[in-house]
């Protein structure tokens, strides 16, 4: 049972360049989320699925894309990166409505240069 | 919108200290709330969660009581070791989906 999956690890990209983070889980969980890591602003959500086929825009949304169809993956893309997106990026899962733990992957750095 | 301030750090202690961080927030309804440690190069784990008002969580040695009346979510804990060292986010659980909503964050490092 490995919960919650994220790859890569790390990642260099230049700018312009696309690229997709990778994120599964084993829990069969509903509800899956992306949120980036920057200092001094804690974590803030970029995209958010609640099953699939359903995705939403969470604080963060400009410049990645999400889709889900199937419960256990969620990629997030990069459509063109830029520096700005210079983080780290976690996802998410919980169990569904009137669950309220999340379970939280190892997380993406990235790195735009 | 829902908002978490949550105590500026870092923060250093010695072992043995007494450990509080400060945690406010903002919210319509009536939100769950949460600490979240995170250890370094790792994911955030759940380290306490209260869903309703006077709720007290607990976890190794961590506590925090959910204050409706102050609107305040206060992480504490009686004698901190080396291990505790780790940032420590405060976070809400509010709306349809539930989605969580963190503080800023606290660096706690504590010395031997």
């Amino acid at each position: 049972n490995a919960g919650v999956t994220q790859t890569p690890k790390f990642q260099v990209l230049k700018t312009g360049q696309s690229m997709t983070l990778q994120c599964a889980q084993d829990m069969n969980h509903e509800y899956m989320s992306w949120y980036r890591q920057d200092p001094g602003m804690g974590l803030r959500l970029i995209h958010y699925s609640v099953g699939a086929g359903i995705t939403d825009q969470g604080e963060v949304p400009n410049g990645y894309n999400v889709s889900r169809s199937t419960t256990e993956d969620f990629p997030l893309r990069l459509l063109s990166a830029a520096p700005s997106q210079t983080s780290v990026y976690f996802c998410a899962t919980r169990a569904g409505t009137g669950y309220n733990e999340q379970f939280f992957g190892p997380g993406t750095r990235l790195t735009v240069l | 919108g829902d908002s978490v301030t949550q105590m500026e750090g870092p923060v250093t202690l010695s072992e043995e200290a007494f450990l509080t961080i400060n945690c406010t927030y903002t919210a319509t309804g009536y939100p769950s709330l949460f600490w979240y440690v995170q250890y370094p190069g790792e994911g955030l784990q759940l380290l306490l969660k209260a869903t309703k008002a006077d709720d007290k969580g607990s976890n190794k040695g961590f506590e925090a009581t959910y204050r409706k009346e102050t609107t305040s979510f206060h992480l504490e804990k009686g004698s901190v070791q080396v291990s505790d060292s780790a940032v420590y986010f405060c976070a809400l659980s509010a709306g349809s989906a539930r989605q969580l909503t963190f503080g800023s964050g606290t660096q706690l490092t504590v010395l031997p």
